[in-house]
């Protein structure tokens, strides 16, 4: 069964970086994009970026563009998010999504990870 | 770009329907059929519930329908049980390879 399993989160000073991971098992990883979405605490959702499946094509929220960088490593079945210069308002748990459909990405998200908390504070 | 807009919670009886609005504009759910609903319990994973608008994926139940007219969707749920307490996030694509969500409704099942 399709899998994702979020790592990396913790806590970190304002404008450090963070890198975080997502492993994905269970469906032909190649073939689908891949989404970063964030859920600050009392808030709700907030789409983050999204990476096409072969890497090609990545795209990002306004209030992440400029820090945030989304890659993937199709030979490891993972997909990651580097965020550097971290403010306080980045604080939240950070989700990993797939695209439902294949090549292309339509914003329907099928399946999600557990999360990972990402604290960023002094 | 602002987040589309939910009513910030809503209630039924068990049994009863309930009906819940996503409102956004002719750059999003107006103009896309790539609009969904999610549903999310504190500490888990979302679970999407309905797809482009109106489709169901495999093992959501019937009670959960959707809908669109114009600028707003709308999530139904029908025959409510205590387990469809949740918040519930409506989303759409926005052009651009680009997606946005819902505030967020919180259902409560009285």
């Amino acid at each position: 069964q399709v899998q994702l399993e979020e790592s990396g989160g913790g806590v970190v000073q304002p404008g450090r970086s963070l890198r975080l991971s997502c492993a994905a098992s269970g469906f032909t990883f190649s073939s689908y994009g891949m989404h970063w979405v964030r859920q600050a605490p009392g808030k709700g959702l907030e789409w983050v970026a999204v990476i096409w499946y072969d890497g090609s094509n990545q795209y990002y929220a306004d209030s992440v563009k400029g820090r945030f960088t989304i890659s993937r490593d199709n030979s490891k079945n993972t997909v990651y998010v580097q965020m550097n210069s971290l403010r306080a308002e980045d604080t939240a748990v950070y989700y990993c999504a797939r695209d439902t459909e294949m090549y292309y990405v339509s914003g329907t998200l099928d399946y999600w990870g557990q999360g990972t908390l990402v604290t960023v504070s002094s | 770009q602002s987040a589309l807009t939910q009513p910030p919670s809503a209630s039924g009886s068990p049994g009863q329907s309930v009906t819940i609005s996503c409102t956004g504009t002719s750059s999003d759910v107006g103009t896309y059929k790539y609009v969904s609903w999610y549903q999310h319990h504190p500490g888990k994973a979302p679970k999407l519930m309905i797809y482009e608008v109106s489709q169901r994926p495999s093992g959501v139940p019937d009670r959960f329908s959707g809908s669109k007219s114009g600028n707003t969707a709308s999530l139904t749920v029908s025959g409510l049980q205590a387990e469809d307490e949740a918040e519930y996030y409506c989303s759409s694509y926005a052009g651009s390879n680009s997606m946005i969500f819902g505030g967020g409704t919180k259902l409560t099942v009285l």
